[in-house]
């Protein structure tokens, strides 16, 4: 069945650098692609999607790119804040359910 | 504002009560799915509901049950609580599958002693 693996963490970072978390998917037909980021104590919501190969999504600063060669929707941001401190989770939806990979914790320090 | 909510947000409970978990979102949404959320396992689905008197098994749906009679409330019932269903617990709704994005209540964590 479809399926996404993403990048294990923990991950920490210093403020300003670069930030990439690998995701990989497994889907039959053609799926879209999800960032979902959840802060401390609240429920996921949307960062980013894209809904077919080559689609790039964007949103406060962070970018994926819809792969389908390579099966992949890399999460990237140049310039990581504090604030953007969260558990990130790459998903897609094909024509049923949407599938979440694992999860990775992201911290940022000042 | 539309939104969804779960109540209640922290329950603690004994092993083999019944237990319900309320969801209530007013987006109108068709598109209704519980969620819940473990360490290391990410989200898993338990239930979903496309509409009403629409319910569907999910990946982890082995003593859950759920009821869809209106639009707005899906609620989430463990008949027999096991401590290996302490988790948190997360609802959500979606406009439609594919594409659409789901949106999500704050959670409820459950305790099952």
């Amino acid at each position: 069945g479809d399926s996404v693996t993403q990048m294990e963490g923990p991950v920490t970072l210093s403020e300003e650098a670069f930030l990439t978390i690998n995701c990989t998917y497994t889907a039959t037909g053609y799926p879209s692609l999800f960032w979902y980021v959840q802060y401390p104590g609240e429920g996921l919501q949307l960062l980013l999607k894209a809904t077919k190969a080559d689609d790039k999504g964007s949103n406060k600063g962070f970018e994926a790119t819809y792969r389908k060669e390579t099966t992949s929707f890399h999460l990237e941001k140049g310039s990581v804040q504090v604030s953007d401190s969260a558990v990130y989770f790459c998903a897609l939806s094909g024509s049923n359910d949407m599938r979440f990979g694992a999860g990775t914790r992201l911290t940022v320090k000042p | 504002d539309a939104e969804i909510t779960q109540s209640p947000r922290h329950k603690i409970t004994e092993t083999g009560r019944q237990v319900t978990l309320a969801c209530h979102q007013t987006w109108n949404h068709n598109n209704m799915f519980w969620y819940r959320q473990d360490l290391g396992h990410g989200l898993r689905l338990i239930h979903y509901s496309y509409g009403v008197h629409d319910t569907n098994k999910g990946e982890v749906s082995d003593g859950y049950s759920v009821s869809r009679s209106n639009t707005e409330d899906l609620p989430l019932t463990l008949e027999s609580a096991a401590s290996s269903q302490t988790s948190v617990y997360f609802c959500a709704s979606s406009r439609g599958t594919g594409g659409f994005e789901q949106y999500f209540g704050p959670g409820t964590r459950l305790t099952v002693t």
